[in-house]
């Protein structure tokens, strides 16, 4: 099981939307609703942000969004902030191995 | 509050035993999931298997099967990852992760043990 495909950066000025993509397959993505994000700050854990692809568990901002259409989710931060500098990872559900990964983007905040 | 509180710094040489720990408290024990998470120098996460609680079902990332060993102790709420046989390359931190039985997210998670193996 390959990890899922995310671009390895983005980055946008305060204020901006900007849009993480996280690419699977029909075995992960495409078939399960179980997509997750997690932040994760320079040395600290990951946290989670966004589960079920657009649930948002409480406490986190509401300047995160989550989307699903075929074999691709995408987390969106609107207007982005300084504090919103992290790698962010998404996670899905696969039956035979249970989870994978996505591979990371880094999010730069101009 | 569910809290998650991992082992301390390890450091290792090459072809030595380990076991890493993760204390659950703050809620049910057995109707929950745990994670092991994989985070090498400067990499990603990878996920490397999960525990059930209540009977100690586990399920292993390929990659990781016969690697690593992850195990239970339910009368104590603590959950461990452990290796035979330790590699340069098990080098990383490693977090434990928690989810409750029927989700399929993580939203608990221990502060990490940073493993190091080196002669």
């Amino acid at each position: 099981q390959s990890a899922l495909t995310q671009p390895a950066s983005v980055s946008g000025s305060p204020g901006q939307s900007i849009t993480i993509s996280c690419t699977g397959t029909s075995n992960d993505v495409g078939t399960y609703r179980y997509v997750s994000w997690y932040q994760q700050h320079p040395g600290k854990a990951p946290k989670l942000i966004i589960f079920d692809v657009r649930n948002r568990p409480s406490g986190i901002s509401n300047r995160f969004s989550g989307s699903k259409s075929g074999n691709t989710a995408s987390l969106t931060i609107s207007g982005v902030q300084a504090e919103d500098e992290a790698d962010y990872y998404c996670s899905s559900y696969v039956s035979s191995t249970v989870y994978v990964f996505g591979s990371g983007t880094k999010v730069t905040v101009l | 509050e569910v809290q998650l509180v991992q082992s301390g710094v390890e450091v290792k040489k090459p072809g030595e035993s380990l076991r890493i720990s993760c204390k659950g408290s703050g809620y049910t024990f057995t109707n929950y999931w745990i994670g092991w998470v994989r985070q090498m120098p400067g990499k990603g996460l990878e996920w490397m298997g999960i525990i059930w609680l209540h009977d100690s079902n586990t399920k292993y990332n390929p990659s990781f099967q016969g690697q690593v060993i992850i195990s239970a102790d339910k009368s104590i709420t603590t959950a461990y990852l452990e290796w035979y046989s330790l590699k340069s390359s098990d080098t990383a931190i490693y977090y434990c992760a928690s989810t409750e039985d029927g989700n399929f997210y993580w939203d608990f998670w221990g502060q990490g043990t940073l493993v190091t193996v080196s002669s």
